[in-house]
């Protein structure tokens, strides 16, 4: 089945640094989405990418669909404590009703 | 603007009791509807979707089931609940099914 490798699990930032996680797929994506998640909530969707190449930013993050349609990445500038979470990455096949999340990046962020 | 509610918050059931999980959204009509479980440290698996009233797909054999008794409604049930059935439940909503899901709060769940 497809599978979706995230990195890195987890990561202590210092406070004003900038961070970069990846998401790598066994198969071609169609969309690629990137979701935040704070301690006993749902995830926040924080970007949607939808076409190969395609860089998005929101604010301080910035995601890219990779060309080969089997990556996306995320950046986040600048960290601020707030940033603290869980990120997961998800991505669709085209056709398919079904998102493939990954395991998640835990971001901590030393003041 | 749209919004999903889910409740209650958190949960503790004995082993063998039933379980009843709900889900709304407001502002939209004919959402796609989801549940999914999340294991502590692990993503998200999906358990159900539905794309109308009384419309329901399974994903994994499990002790749950689910119901979308009105448009805007989906509950997650099971008659008797496991130690096995213990995480952290999610639903989401979607317009159509490649557009991006939107979540709601979850409910922890623990079995004792």
């Amino acid at each position: 089945g497809q599978q979706l490798n995230q990195s890195p699990q987890s990561m202590f930032i210092q406070e004003g640094e900038d961070v970069s996680m990846n998401c790598t797929s066994s198969s071609i994506f169609n969309t690629w989405l990137w979701y935040k998640q704070d301690p006993g909530e749902g995830p926040v969707l924080l970007i949607a990418l939808y076409k190969a190449g395609e860089l998005t930013s929101n604010g301080r993050l910035t995601a890219q669909f990779g060309i080969t349609r089997k990556d996306s990445f995320l950046n986040i500038s600048a960290s601020i404590p707030s940033d603290v979470g869980i990120y997961f990455c998800a991505g669709q096949s085209r056709g398919t009703y079904k998102y493939i999340f990954g395991t998640g990046t835990r971001l901590k962020v030393l003041a | 603007s749209q919004t999903i509610h889910q409740w209650p918050a958190t949960l503790v059931q004995p082993v063998g009791s039933p379980l009843s999980l709900e889900c709304t959204v407001e502002g939209t009509s004919n959402p796609n509807l989801y549940w999914y479980r999340q294991a502590a440290g692990r993503g998200l698996q999906l358990l159900f979707y539905s794309v109308g009233i009384g419309q329901i797909s399974s994903e994994v054999p499990q002790n749950l089931s689910a119901s979308r008794p009105q448009d805007r409604q989906f509950i997650l049930s099971s008659k008797k609940l496991l130690l096995s059935d213990s995480g952290f439940y999610l639903c989401a909503w979607s317009v159509v099914f490649n557009q991006p899901q939107h979540f709601g709060d979850g409910t922890r769940l623990s079995i004792l």
